[in-house]
C-alpha cells in the first residue's frame, strides 16, 4: 500500500530560527516527489518539484533533499518567517499509467516572533 | 478512526451531462478542500469551504459549483461537463491546519 508519513506532526519554533520536516513514503513506481504550503482554507502553494535524479533543490529559503534509495524527503526552511507558519504537505506521485498522488497529511509549523 | 469520505468512487458520464460529487468530512472538521487531477497532470486546487463558508477558490470552472451543508459535508456539481473534465477528484479536510485526504472519486466522461 502506497503511503506518505511526515514528520513532526506539528512544529513550533521561534522566528529566525531554522527548521527541517520530514517525509518517508513507500510508494512504487516512483515519478515525483512534491512540497507545498498551504494556509489554513486557502489552495496549497508549490515549493519544490523532485524527481528521481534530484537529490536537492532549493526554492528560496527553502531546501528539499531526495534520498531515493531510503524514500526519505526533507524540508529545510532557514531563518524562519511569522509568514511561514502554514501545513507543509509533501505528496508523491506514483507512475505507472495513473499518474496516482498520495498525499501525506502535512507538518503543522507555527513561527513565533 | 475515520477517514474522509468520498461518494461515488466512480461516475461515468457523457458529455454534456451533469455530476455530483459528495465530501464528508472527518467529523468535527470545519474545513473542506477539492482538487482535480487530470490524466498525468497534478492536483489542481478547486476550492476550499470553512465553516460552510467559501474560503478560496482556485482553477474552478464556471460550470461547477459547490457548496458546504450544514452536516460540513460538501458536494462539487459539475454541469454542461466535458471530455477535459475526466480527472479524479480529491476531497479532503482539516481542523487547523493537517489536512486528511479522501480517496477520491474517478470522473470518467464519454
Amino acid at each position: 500500500k502506497n503511503q506518505v508519513e511526515q514528520s513532526p506532526q506539528s512544529l513550533i519554533i521561534l522566528e529566525g530560527k531554522n527548521c527541517t520536516l520530514q517525509c518517508n513514503y513507500t510508494v512504487s513506481p516512483f515519478s515525483n516527489l512534491r512540497w507545498y504550503k498551504q494556509d489554513t482554507g486557502r489552495g496549497p502553494v508549490s515549493l519544490t518539484i523532485m524527481t528521481f535524479s534530484e537529490n536537492t533543490k532549493s526554492n528560496g529559503r527553502y531546501t528539499a533533499t531526495l534520498d531515493a534509495d531510503t524514500k526519505q524527503s526533507s524540508l529545510h526552511i532557514t531563518a524562519s518567517q511569522l509568514s511561514d507558519s502554514a501545513s507543509y504537505i509533501c505528496v508523491v506521485i506514483s507512475e505507472g499509467g495513473s499518474y496516482i498522488p498520495t498525499f501525506g497529511r502535512g507538518t503543522s509549523l507555527i513561527v513565533h516572533p | 478512526a475515520a477517514g474522509v469520505i468520498q461518494s461515488p468512487r466512480h461516475l461515468i458520464k457523457e458529455k454534456r451531462e451533469t455530476a455530483t460529487l459528495k465530501c464528508y468530512p472527518i467529523p468535527r472538521h470545519d474545513t473542506v478542500y477539492w482538487y482535480q487531477q487530470g490524466p498525468g497532470q497534478d492536483p489542481q486546487f478547486l476550492i476550499s469551504f470553512y465553516e460552510k463558508m467559501q474560503s478560496d477558490k482556485g482553477s474552478i470552472p464556471d460550470r461547477f459549483s459547490a457548496q458546504q451543508f450544514s452536516d460540513y459535508h460538501s458536494e462539487l456539481n459539475m454541469s454542461s461537463l466535458e471530455l477535459g473534465d475526466s480527472a479524479l477528484y480529491f476531497c479532503a479536510s482539516s481542523l487547523g491546519f493537517n489536512q486528511f485526504f479522501g480517496p477520491g472519486t474517478r470522473l470518467t466522461v464519454l
